[in-house]
């Protein structure tokens, strides 16, 4: 069945450490997003990419960077940069000419700085 | 920019009952999407309906139905006969018509739905 898959579903970092949230998608859709879910916040766009090797910032992106060199992949990686790093993290996609369709959701990633 | 509110945090229905959830939005486009998402217990995202904004006609999926005021901004969703199972936070969303990079979806902040037994 084609879906999204973020792992892990629970990540625990340290204070200082870097970590890299996982997005795989294999419905061959073109564009992929991370949200931040904080809440009472909704959901606040953190990066987004309409095509391999190109991505840009979205409302959030301080603190965060991501790659896009497979269509299928886009990894997040939160930095030591970010202050609040706490929050429920999903990836998305969506099909190019299909954006009325909305978009496919992951199952998430909790990340927790202890 | 974009904005999209929904004044009700929280908000609680009987089962078989109907609720109504609010949701506007403030925009200078002319053509752009709609959506309502669900996102229950469990935390995935489900879309629930979308609506086209030049569409006249208000969509319907099953016991979902949203009445789109274009003029007034507005995209409430309305949900016939609750059933336990929709106990979620659901978000309106918002996108532009596609172009460049307009393929943005913009979230409100969630209304919290709970249906009692």
């Amino acid at each position: 069945d084609g879906g999204i898959t973020q792992s892990p579903k629970y990540l625990f970092r340290k204070e200082g450490q870097n970590v890299t949230l996982s997005c795989e998608q294999n419905l061959n859709h073109d564009a992929m997003y991370w949200y931040r879910q904080d809440p009472g916040q909704g959901l606040r766009l953190i990066y987004y990419s309409q095509i391999v090797n190109d991505f840009q910032k979205g409302d959030i992106a301080e603190g965060y960077s991501v790659s896009r060199e497979k269509k299928e992949s886009f990894p997040l990686t939160v930095t030591s940069a970010q202050k609040n790093p706490t929050a429920f993290y999903l990836c998305a996609s969506s099909m190019w000419g299909r954006y009325n369709y909305g978009y496919t959701f992951g199952s998430g990633t909790r990340l927790t700085v202890v | 920019a974009q904005t999209v509110t929904q004044s009700q945090p929280e908000m609680s229905v009987q089962e078989a009952e109907t609720v109504t959830l609010s949701c506007t939005y403030d925009t200078s486009e002319n053509n752009y999407y709609l959506f309502w998402y669900k996102q229950p217990p469990s935390r995935q995202m489900i879309l629930v309906i979308r609506q086209e904004a030049y569409k006249q006609q208000n969509a319907t999926e099953n016991r979902f139905s949203v009445n789109f005021q274009k003029a007034a901004k507005s995209f409430s969703l309305k949900i016939s006969d609750s059933q336990l199972g929709d106990t979620a936070m659901y978000f309106c969303a918002f996108m532009k018509l596609p172009g460049g990079s307009n393929y943005k979806l913009t979230f409100g902040k969630g209304t919290l739905l709970t249906v009692n037994p």
